[in-house]
């Protein structure tokens, strides 16, 4: 069974660009969330997809959006970069939403905001 | 604001002795705490978890003491080996998102 799938694995972006992260859940899995992880914060919670809907977000300003299609990938994206949104964005599924004691990770993408 | 207090940020052990990771919380809603173990490269990984009705729950290796009076929980890490060497991760939940730890940095020298 594969696991949580995310591409890239880096991204070098300048600022003001745009950028948009893929994660492909495990098979059968309808939730997947999304996490920024930077040294000294640790992870910090972006938002949450369920069957297509955001369920839960977090403390994140509106730059940063996503989104779920019919066969649970979900899509997220990062608008205007700034040098502070340099980090790895790690993408994690489950079979129900906010089921967080089966939550299985990505290896994550690495963006780089020069 | 950080809900979850996670020391030390680094941490150096010996081969064969005992890592100790230390995490505390505010919420008292919180009813699960994994702690997640994160190599190189790779995403975190669940490693083991308790709930606020136990006093500490082990695994091989791994023991978890939990404190709820104190808010605090803990990871101890006995007979540690090269291999432990990661980030550790706390975190609490109720029954939305992960609230996670900063991270510790482990690094067991032979």
């Amino acid at each position: 069974k594969a696991g949580v799938t995310q591409t890239p694995r880096y991204l070098i972006k300048t600022r003001g660009q745009q950028v948009t992260l893929s994660c492909s859940p495990i098979s059968g899995h309808r939730s997947v969330s999304w996490y920024q992880q930077t040294p000294g914060q640790g992870l910090q919670f972006l938002f949450e997809y369920f069957s297509e809907t955001q369920r839960n977000k977090g403390n994140f300003p509106g730059r940063f959006s996503g989104r779920q299609f019919s066969n649970s990938r979900s899509e997220m994206n990062v608008s205007t970069l700034e040098l502070g949104d340099s980090a790895l964005y790690l993408c994690a599924s489950s079979l129900f939403s906010g089921d967080n004691e089966k939550l299985f990770f990505g290896s994550g993408t690495q963006l780089s905001v020069l | 604001q950080q809900q979850v207090k996670q020391s030390p940020q680094s941490l150096i052990v010996q081969k064969g002795g005992i890592s100790i990771i230390n995490c505390a919380y505010e919420n008292t809603a919180f009813d699960y705490f994994p702690w997640y173990q994160q190599f190189p490269g790779k995403g975190p990984a669940l490693l083991i978890a308790i709930r606020p009705d136990v006093s500490e729950k082990k695994e091989g290796r791994f023991t978890i003491s939990f404190n709820k009076s104190a808010k605090q929980f803990s990871l101890h890490i006995m007979d540690s080996q090269p291999g432990d060497s990661a980030t550790y991760f706390c975190a609490a939940s109720r029954t939305d998102k992960l609230i996670f730890g900063t991270g510790t940095r482990l690094q067991v020298f032979p």
